[in-house]
């Protein structure tokens, strides 16, 4: 059972260029998540998805940042005109579904590094 | 808000001794889950173990445990026998039960093993 996917590993990027992450969940995982990790730091949420709904996204800044997660295909994280302060880790993290007591525990991608130069 | 706090940016334990590593949260939910996660060199995160905070009696996983004090809103990872590979950052995190999926995570302390 293959674990949470998230390509690429590594993303070099320009100021003013767009950055395109992609996150396949675990098989059956219905739930995506997406967290950034700046250096030194703890995991920040971003945004919470399920097939074609944004369910949370109060973590996401206001511009320039999107995401999505389609009926088919992987959740992408898109980030238009990146600037240096971008830079950092991204994970993706993906459960099965949502229930009143269930510990549906989230699982990690190996997250994507991306480097704004 | 709820906001999660590890006081101890490091540590450092010789190998087979025993580590504690410190955690507390705000929150005025009743119900939530907290979760000990590792970040070791590779930037992986790994479930190390998880607590429903309903639950009096504290998770164990082989050599990891914990000790949830739910009223001090504290929840330690106790973890026995270090080996080389424990070697990581490790992360406490808040998720509650219903409503936002989100989790909400310390900032980390990294643990050393000394061999």
């Amino acid at each position: 059972n293959a674990g949470v996917m998230q390509n690429p590993r590594h993303l070099v990027r320009r100021r003013g260029q767009e950055a395109r992450l992609r996150c396949s969940p675990m098989k059956g995982h219905s739930h995506v998540y997406w967290y950034r990790q700046l250096p030194e730091e703890g995991l920040k949420f971003m945004v919470y998805l399920q097939k074609e709904n944004i369910i949370d996204e109060s973590g996401m800044p206001k511009e320039r940042f999107s995401a999505e997660f389609p009926k088919e295909g992987p959740s992408i994280l898109r980030i238009q005109q990146v600037v240096r302060g971008d830079s950092a880790a991204y994970f993706c993290a993906s459960s099965p579904y949502m229930t009143g007591t269930s510990t549906d525990t989230q699982y990690f991608g190996p997250g994507t590094r991306l480097t704004v130069l | 808000a709820q906001t999660v706090t590890q006081s101890q940016p490091e540590m450092s334990v010789q190998e087979a001794e025993t580590v504690t590593l410190s955690c507390t949260y705000d929150t005025s939910e009743s119900d939530y889950y907290l979760f000990w996660y590792k970040q070791p060199p590779s930037r992986q995160m790994i479930l190390v173990i998880r607590q429903e905070a309903y639950k009096q009696q504290n998770a164990t996983e082989n050599r990891f445990s914990v000790n949830f004090q739910k009223a001090a809103k504290s929840f330690s990872l106790k973890i026995s026998d270090s080996q080389l590979g424990d070697a990581a950052m490790y992360f406490c995190a808040y998720r509650v039960i219903q409503g936002a999926q989100k989790l909400v995570f310390g900032q980390g302390t990294r643990l050393t093993i000394n061999p």
